[in-house]
């Protein structure tokens, strides 16, 4: 059975300190690694899309990495607008659909 | 601005009562899904279609249904028959199997709480 399993489920940080968030699947033939971003009480918002171990992709602080077996959303001095519940999402074939298997998410809290 | 759109914001139901939930995309995206959210949980995909006149159950479509009567248009319905219905409900589309590019876009969610 497909899962997708992120860590910690929650995270506090001070303005200005870099962390890392960890997204651990297990899954055969993995078609892609998405990771959003959601506010509360609003839908997410996409970010990066992974297709294979060795990618990396960079918006402003955010960096995504994937391995065969985790990816990992780095996040370099964050400020407190990066407050955010984090979903990491993965993508098998399945009959030519398209149906993705999301994580439980992420909450993170930086304060100023 | 293309987008997703979903109506209403806030819905409440009574007990017995079927309720419509309103997801339209002006992104011509060939798919479209419905997923549920609920505190501590992943969201879980409830219905899915890839194409006008098609669509396929995911994860938990017991007391659901849905239609897909226009490309822009996947509106659901929570029947009586969904025994915890209270939950946030989740729209997205996208570009479908006719493109390499896989990702979801979501709307903004409607929360629908049972009285």
């Amino acid at each position: 059975e497909d899962q997708v399993t992120q860590s910690p489920e929650a995270l506090r940080l001070q303005e200005g300190e870099s962390s890392s968030l960890n997204c651990s699947y297990t899954v055969s033939g993995l078609r892609g690694l998405f990771w959003y971003r959601q506010d509360p009480g609003k839908g997410p918002e996409f970010l990066f899309t992974l297709y294979s171990a060795g990618e990396e992709k960079e918006k402003e602080r955010l960096k995504a990495t994937l391995t065969k077996k985790e990816s990992f959303l780095h996040i370099t001095a964050p400020k407190p607008e990066d407050s955010a519940t984090y979903l990491c999402a993965v993508q098998r074939p399945q009959g030519g659909s398209e149906k993705l298997v999301f994580g439980k998410g992420m909450k993170l809290t930086v304060n100023p | 601005d293309g987008g997703i759109t979903q109506s209403p914001k806030y819905l409440f139901r009574k007990e017995g009562q079927n309720v419509t939930l309103s997801c339209e995309q002006n992104l011509n995206h060939d798919a479209m899904y419905w997923y549920r959210q609920d505190p501590g949980q992943g969201l879980r995909l409830i219905y899915y279609s890839q194409i006008v006149n098609d669509f396929q159950k995911g994860d938990i479509a017991e007391g659901y249904s849905v239609s897909r009567e226009k490309k822009e248009s996947f509106p659901l319905t929570v029947t009586s028959a969904q025994k915890n219905p209270t939950a946030f409900y989740l729209c997205a589309s996208s570009m479908g199997q006719r493109s390499s590019y896989n990702e979801q876009f979501f709307g903004p969610g409607t929360r629908l709480t049972v009285l």
